[in-house]
Formats: C-alpha cells, structure tokens, sequence
C-alpha cells in the first residue's frame, strides 16, 4: 500500500522554464509534507516543506503548493537549472508519528 | 562538522552471511533512521530511534537488527544475508523528525 505517490518516473524540462513534480497521498493524516533532493551516489537533501495549515511556501525558486482537499501536492521549480537535474522524492508525516513515508521519487532533467 | 558517516561504501556479501553498517552523526540529534532504497522504488524504513537506548521497527524490519547505545552511533546488523537484502542502505538523523539529514549510503550486493 503505498501511502505517497509520484506517478511520473521522470521529467524533462528546458533551462530557464517552470518544471513541476506532483505527489499524492491517501493517508488523510498525515500533517507535514516534505521534498527531498537527490544526486547520484549521494544522500537526499532537505529542499523545502510544508505544512498543513498553509497551501503554500516559497523559499527562492522553489515553491511547494499543498492541496489537501485533493490530497495532493506539487513542487515548482522557476527558473529550472542544468544543477537541479536529480531525483526528487515526495515526503509525508502524521502527526505524533516518529517517521516518514517517502514515494518513489521523480527524476528530473533539465537540459540547456 | 562531519554530517552522518555511513561505512562501508560498498560490500559483496555471501548469502547466509552477517555484517553491520556502520552510521555516526556528530550534530547530537536524537532521531536515527535507517532506510533501504531498492531500484525505482522509494525509501522505506527499516528501524529508527528516538534517543539512546529506544529503537523501534519501521516498514521493512525483517531480517535487519539495530542497537542504539550512545547518541551518535546507530548500526544495523544483517544476521544472514539473503539476496532481497540487496540495496543501498541509507542512514538520517534529525534533532525533530521532519527533516532528516542522510548518509552518503551503503551500496550491499548478496550473491
């Protein structure tokens, strides 16, 4: 049963133009959302969150927009950049949990 | 200020065989994790702790053993290695739950 979901394997994306990666959850309560950001042979890195209270959060040009009604949630990357071509992973937590559910991830490339 | 340190990098083991990763952090944080990534597949979780002394199975425990006995270091043992255990092995620590910081991985291959 998987609880968070990236239905697309992978993205590509021109330099200098938007680039979206959606997530879907199931698990109404999970509370906190999360991307995570990864390279080849590397760890993930923290990117950005989100809470459920808000339906936005900005940092730079990342943006995660939340919409819990449809219990889904996407990270828009403006303007896109040959260094942001990796992996990125969707994350969700309940509340009064210790843990993290991760999807499977998204691969974006993004080509000059 | 070295982050999480994850050793080995990379192991061929026999199947039946038993080794333990090895996972340190040094930013004193409470949570540890440990994660598997298989191909095309997401992390899931194998143990975690929550502080010195208290771990907890997460959603792929079996065949997997932890122990937590001083804040920084949180090893994983595989008793007998089988080749479904085949994978990268991640390990994150955090000071709250939410954002973790990772390891660099383990890469295991069980033939």
């Amino acid at each position: 049963d998987q609880q968070v979901k990236q239905n697309s394997p992978s993205l590509s994306v021109q330099e200098g133009r938007i680039s979206i990666l959606n997530c879907d959850y199931t698990n109404s309560m999970f509370d906190y959302f999360l991307w995570y950001k990864k390279y080849p042979a590397e760890g993930p890195t923290f990117l950005i969150s989100i809470s459920s209270i808000k339906d936005k959060n900005e940092d730079g040009r990342f943006t995660v927009f939340l919409n819990k009604s449809a219990k889904h949630l996407s990270l828009h990357i403006v303007p896109s950049q040959p260094g942001d071509s990796a992996v990125y992973f969707c994350a969700a937590s309940a509340a009064n949990t210790d843990k993290l559910i991760f999807g499977t991830g998204t691969r974006l490339q993004v080509f000059p | 200020n070295a982050g999480v340190t994850q050793t080995p990098k990379f192991r061929i083991l026999k199947i039946g065989q038993s080794m333990t990763l090895q996972c340190t952090q040094d930013m004193n944080h409470n949570y540890m994790y440990w994660y598997r990534q298989d191909p095309g597949m997401g992390l899931k979780l194998i143990y975690y702790s929550v502080g010195a002394g208290i771990t907890d199975k997460g959603e792929v425990p079996n065949g997997y053993n932890v122990s937590r006995s001083t804040t920084e270091d949180f090893p994983l043992r595989l008793e007998l290695a089988a080749p479904s255990q085949t994978s990268v092995y991640f390990c994150a620590s955090s000071s709250t739950f939410e954002t973790q910081y990772f390891g660099p991985g383990t890469r295991l291959l069980v033939l």
